[in-house]
């Protein structure tokens, strides 16, 4: 029962790198997320995506690339790290993204941009 | 004024004790309500529903009051298990209603 993972689960780099963050999850939802979370700001969402190649923005998606080839596979990449990125990046996944749908997030990535 | 908005914590409460959340959200638009829990260095999980007519699961009540935008969890006898941040979550609203947005949480600690 593997549910939803991430990797890695930390990751140091250097601004201006690029860096990808993934996400697995192995229920078949229909709807992933990416959010990010900072000490004052709680969880912010980045990006969204209601199935294979849709995608969406959410709150703060400056910075940040997705991609959904594969309904399990949801990637996060930051083209062109920068300090204000390092943070804890959190994945989740719902079956439909309907209101009142649960989301259940993976262990998230801890990312520190040097 | 934020879209949720949380007791700023932390709650330092002993065991057995009773210990009440507050949440004010701003979206009149939003369907959905939820409390998630959320451990020191782990992902938050999904604690209750919060529902109009409120709802209870064992130890927790939760209430939801649409016309004051209103939020609440109450926990009833804390056991140390229970300290965790406790994160109000609302549905975006409009379109996007499987869309959350999260307050900052609340910090419990419950001491021996």
């Amino acid at each position: 029962d593997a549910g939803i993972t991430q990797s890695p689960r930390y990751k140091i780099t250097e601004t201006g790198r690029q860096v990808t963050l993934m996400c697995h999850q192995t229920w078949s939802h229909s709807y992933m997320f990416w959010y990010r979370q900072d000490l004052g700001h709680g969880l912010r969402l980045i990006y969204y995506s209601a199935a294979a190649d849709i995608t969406d923005k959410g709150e703060v998606p400056d910075g940040y690339v997705v991609s959904r080839s594969k309904t399990e596979n949801f990637p996060l990449t930051l083209e062109s790290a920068t300090r204000s990125q390092t943070s804890v990046y959190f994945c989740a996944s719902s079956p439909s993204g309907g209101a009142g749908d649960t989301q259940y997030f993976g262990p998230g990535t801890r990312l520190t941009v040097l | 004024r934020k879209e949720v908005e949380q007791d700023p914590g932390p709650f330092n409460v002993p065991e057995g004790a009773t210990v009440a959340f507050n949440c004010t959200y701003s979206n009149s638009a939003s369907q959905s309500f939820f409390w998630y829990r959320q451990d020191c260095r782990k992902e938050p999980k999904l604690l209750m529903s919060v529902y109009s007519s409120g709802n209870e699961d064992g130890r927790f009540t939760a209430q939801l009051n649409r016309a004051s935008q209103y939020i609440s969890l109450l926990i009833r006898d804390s056991k140390l298990s229970d300290s965790a941040t406790y994160l109000c979550v609302v549905s975006s609203g409009g379109g996007s209603q499987g869309n959350l947005i999260f307050g900052k949480g609340t910090k419990l600690s419950v001491k021996p």
